[in-house]
Parts: structure tokens; C-alpha cells; sequence
């Protein structure tokens, strides 16, 4: 079945600092990828996608390329803020025989420091 | 305001009693889906809808039961609680099945 491995949490960086969590991915099929954002008592709120492998999707300053080979779509911002504290969850989309699937990983929590 | 709207943010309730988790979208979406998030597993899909009267099981079905008679409905029925469905639970919808969800603002369910 589809999985999704992310690094775990939690990870504490100073304002500033440069940002990579990582997301690696198995799948059977040719699969969307999605970073989602998760802020204190709320839901999830989609940050960026990429559908298909070389894509690039990028928003708020977050970036993550869909790289095919190494089955991985990793998240990263070069200069975090303090309000950009929040869980981050790597997730898939796959359709196959008639039936769509979202596959989240289990979270990475973030905690930007001044 | 386009949300999806899940009611009731927190819910208390004993082991067997029915209980019934509403969510509404209104947005026109096709998909809808369900969500359970616990610490240490993430999220997990319960079930999901890809139009009216379709709907298929996610990863952790038992013990729930989902219907979409209209297309911004989707409840989530616990016919019987155990203590083991204590959560958050998430709804969440999207136009395509790769356009990304939109997701309500979750319901805490407990039951003792």
C-alpha cells in the first residue's frame, strides 16, 4: 500500500534559520503530493502541491519539488518566522481502480524561536 | 465565507450511545472525506465520498458508519462508541481528487 515517511519532530530553529523537513514517499501508482499545515486548535490547511514528478509547488515562502527518482518531496523555507510554528504533515494522493486515497504522514512539529 | 463546517467541536458521550458527527461544505465539491487524528498515528482516513450515494472505506473503517444523500453532506455515524474512537475527527473537502482538501476545524470526541 502507500505510505509516507516524514522526519520526526519536533524541530526548533531560530528566526531566520533556514528550514528542511523531510518527506519521502512509497506509492504504486503516480501519486499527487501535498504539504499541509496544521496551527495551534485548528485544522489542516493545504500550503503547496505538486502533481506530477519535477513539479515544483511553493507558497507563503515554503518550497517542495516532486522528485521522482529519490520518491521524495521534502519542505523547505529559507528564512523562517516565529509564526510559521505549526505541525506540517507531508501527504499523497493516489487514484486507483476507481477510488482516490489521502495518505498523511505522521507530522513534524515545528517551533521557531525569536 | 467557501468552509467546511463540522458540529460539534467537542463531544462528551458514554460507551454505546449513537452519536452523529455533521459536516456541510459549501463549496459544490465532490469529494469529501474523514478523518481521525491521534498522537503518534497522524492522520488516518475513515471513510470518503467521491459523489452522492458514493462513498468507500478509508484505513480504519470499523466502527463507523457514513452517508451522502446530498452533496454537501456528509455525516459520520458512531452507532455504537467505545472508548477506543476518542479523538479528533476532521472533515474535509475538494473539488478534484488532486486539488487538495479543505478542512473543517475538527470535532474532539470522548467517550468514556
Amino acid at each position: 500500500g502507500n505510505s509516507v515517511t516524514q522526519m520526526e519532530g519536533p524541530v526548533t530553529l531560530s528566526e531566520e534559520a533556514f528550514l528542511t523537513i523531510n518527506c519521502t514517499y512509497t506509492a504504486t501508482g503516480y501519486p499527487s503530493l501535498f504539504w499541509y499545515v496544521q496551527y495551534p486548535g485548528e485544522g489542516l490547511q493545504l500550503l503547496l502541491k505538486a502533481t506530477k514528478a519535477d513539479d515544483k509547488g511553493s507558497n507563503k515562502g515554503f518550497e517542495a519539488t516532486y522528485r521522482k527518482e529519490t520518491t521524495s518531496f521534502h519542505l523547505e523555507k529559507g528564512s523562517v518566522q516565529v509564526s510559521d510554528s505549526a505541525v506540517y504533515f507531508c501527504a499523497l494522493g493516489d487514484s486507483g481502480a476507481g477510488s482516490y486515497q489521502l495518505t498523511f504522514g505522521k507530522g513534524t512539529k515545528l517551533s521557531v524561536i525569536p | 465565507e467557501a468552509q467546511v463546517t463540522q458540529n460539534p467541536r467537542y463531544l462528551i458521550t458514554v460507551t454505546g450511545k449513537k452519536l452523529t458527527v455533521t459536516c456541510s461544505q459549501n463549496m459544490n465539491h465532490e469529494y469529501m472525506s474523514w478523518y481521525r487524528q491521534d498522537p503518534g498515528l497522524g492522520l488516518r482516513q475513515i471513510y470518503y465520498s467521491m459523489n452522492v450515494e458514493v462513498t468507500d472505506k478509508g484505513d480504519v473503517p470499523e466502527g463507523y458508519k457514513v452517508s451522502r444523500k446530498e452533496k454537501r453532506n456528509f455525516p459520520l455515524i458512531l452507532e455504537s462508541p467505545s472508548p477506543n474512537q476518542t479523538s479528533l475527527y476532521f472533515c474535509a473537502s475538494s473539488p478534484t481528487e488532486n486539488y487538495g482538501y479543505t478542512f473543517g476545524s475538527g470535532t474532539r470526541l470522548t467517550v468514556v
